[in-house]
């Protein structure tokens, strides 16, 4: 039973498109992340939610919407979709009161044609 | 801001041929140091935290120390299925975030 998921795996798109990342954890965690890892694979925060709020946004496009309908997901929207915005991105979970140990889906690849 | 550099970015290795990994960071106040494994493919898999200088964590052939400034995963003896890209990461006091390293890369040669 996966701890966190995120869903599609891959995803080929058109620039200019509208796209999303859905993501879902069940292990009662309060906190998830959004991160992007880069061709160099270094991973940079992108926003973190508690409990359905916002508590980390970092300097990131305003196209990119993360929107957390419960603390059990957090789901990534990305609107007029650029080349530079082809990267793996990765949910992942924690327990609040951070920093703990964070606990990661398996990644998007995203690419942009 | 926390920041963490690792070295060497990239290390091959002979089977059985026992090697470090170096992550050298700055923080403000450390409230703990992660390692990670990250394989082709998938996303980091948590190894270790360790919270105070002088700490050590092992599991098989992989033992972590950490010190004031840096830490280190020694790999003791590998195999080739040690080989993935090992991440470290700080957290301090007052922050929710982990600030990354771009990773150590190890490839080991059966």
């Amino acid at each position: 039973d996966t701890a966190v998921s995120q869903t599609p795996k891959y995803l080929v798109t058109q620039m200019g498109n509208d796209k999303s990342i859905k993501c879902e954890q069940n292990l009662g965690h309060d906190t998830m992340y959004w991160y992007k890892q880069d061709s160099k694979k270094f991973l940079k925060i992108m926003f973190s939610y508690n409990n359905k709020e916002l508590i980390i946004n970092e300097t990131v496009p305003n196209r990119f919407s993360p929107k957390s309908p419960d603390k059990a997901h957090l789901n990534l929207h990305i609107n007029s979709l650029e080349l530079g915005d082809s990267a793996v991105y990765f949910c992942a979970s924690s327990q609040a009161g951070g920093p703990n140990i964070q606990y990661f889906g398996a990644g998007t690849r995203l690419s942009v044609l | 801001e926390d920041q963490v550099t690792q070295s060497p970015e990239a290390l091959r290795l002979q089977e059985g041929e026992s090697s470090s990994l170096n992550c050298s960071y700055t923080v403000s106040g450390l409230r703990g140091l992660f390692w990670y494994r990250q394989d082709p493919g998938k996303g980091p898999e948590f190894l270790f935290t360790l919270y105070s200088a002088g700490e050590e964590k092992e599991k098989e052939r992989l033992k972590a120390t950490l010190t004031k400034k840096e830490s280190f995963l020694h790999i003791t003896a590998p195999k080739p299925e040690d080989s993935a890209t090992y991440l470290c990461a700080v957290g301090s006091y007052g922050n929710n975030r982990l600030a990354f390293g771009k990773g150590n890369q190890v490839v080991v040669i059966p």
